[in-house]
């Protein structure tokens, strides 16, 4: 299994514009969730699909910021306009059980 | 709602000398707890799930152990490639959530 996969891996943004994250979960887990990691805030939770349904957004900072899983095997986290707040590294994990496995992250900046 | 803890922020070690890394928590009932690992430039990885005080789970030179507030990741004999940051993490019952603690970067030392 090729484990959770992100795209891209890196991304560099100028403040005001529209950024994608992409994440394809491990096949035939049922669960999504979106981190973001900072230095001062550590790992935070923005949001969690079960079965492609959003189940809770409250982690997510401010309206800016949208996620949709429009399938099993895809999802999407939408920051528009980005800011330079918003720099951090970007992680999807998905879950069949109790543990959550993660991919490798997006590392975002927005100068 | 559910806060972690761990300490020490960093730990250094001398290769073969073992110690432990802490984490204690409060949540209302748990669920889980959880230990991840984290290379540098990597996703967090999935070591341990504890359920329930007294239970301990070993995997090479790692051991963790659970009580009713705290959980250790005890590190035998560690070796340089063990260096990485150690994390810790619980979920609550009726929520699906993890709240991570900020970690425990361990550096061991040839």
């Amino acid at each position: 299994d090729a484990g959770v996969i992100q795209s891209p891996r890196h991304e560099v943004t100028e403040m005001g514009q529209e950024v994608t994250l992409r994440c394809k979960p491990i096949s035939g887990h049922n669960s999504l969730f979106w981190y973001r990691q900072t230095m001062m805030r550590g790992l935070e939770l923005l949001i969690y699909f079960n079965n492609n349904v959003p189940i809770d957004d409250s982690g997510m900072p401010e309206d800016r910021f949208s996620a949709k899983m429009p399938n099993a095997s895809f999802s999407t986290l939408k920051i528009q306009p980005s800011e330079p707040r918003d720099s951090a590294v970007y992680f999807c994990a998905s879950r069949q059980g109790h543990e959550q496995y993660f991919g490798p992250g997006t590392r975002l900046t927005v100068t | 709602e559910d806060q972690v803890t761990q300490s020490p922020e960093a730990l250094r070690l001398q290769e073969g000398e073992s110690s432990s890394l802490n984490c204690s928590y409060t949540v209302s009932g748990l669920r889980g707890l959880f230990w991840y690992r984290q290379d540098p430039g990597k996703g967090p990885e999935f070591l341990f799930t504890l359920y329930s005080a007294g239970e301990e789970k070993e995997k090479e030179r790692l051991k963790a152990t659970l009580t009713k507030k705290e959980s250790f990741l005890h590190i035998t004999a560690p070796k340089p490639e063990d260096s990485a940051t150690y994390l810790c993490a619980v979920q609550d019952f009726g929520n699906e959530k993890l709240t991570f603690g900020t970690g425990t970067r361990l550096t061991i030392i040839p």
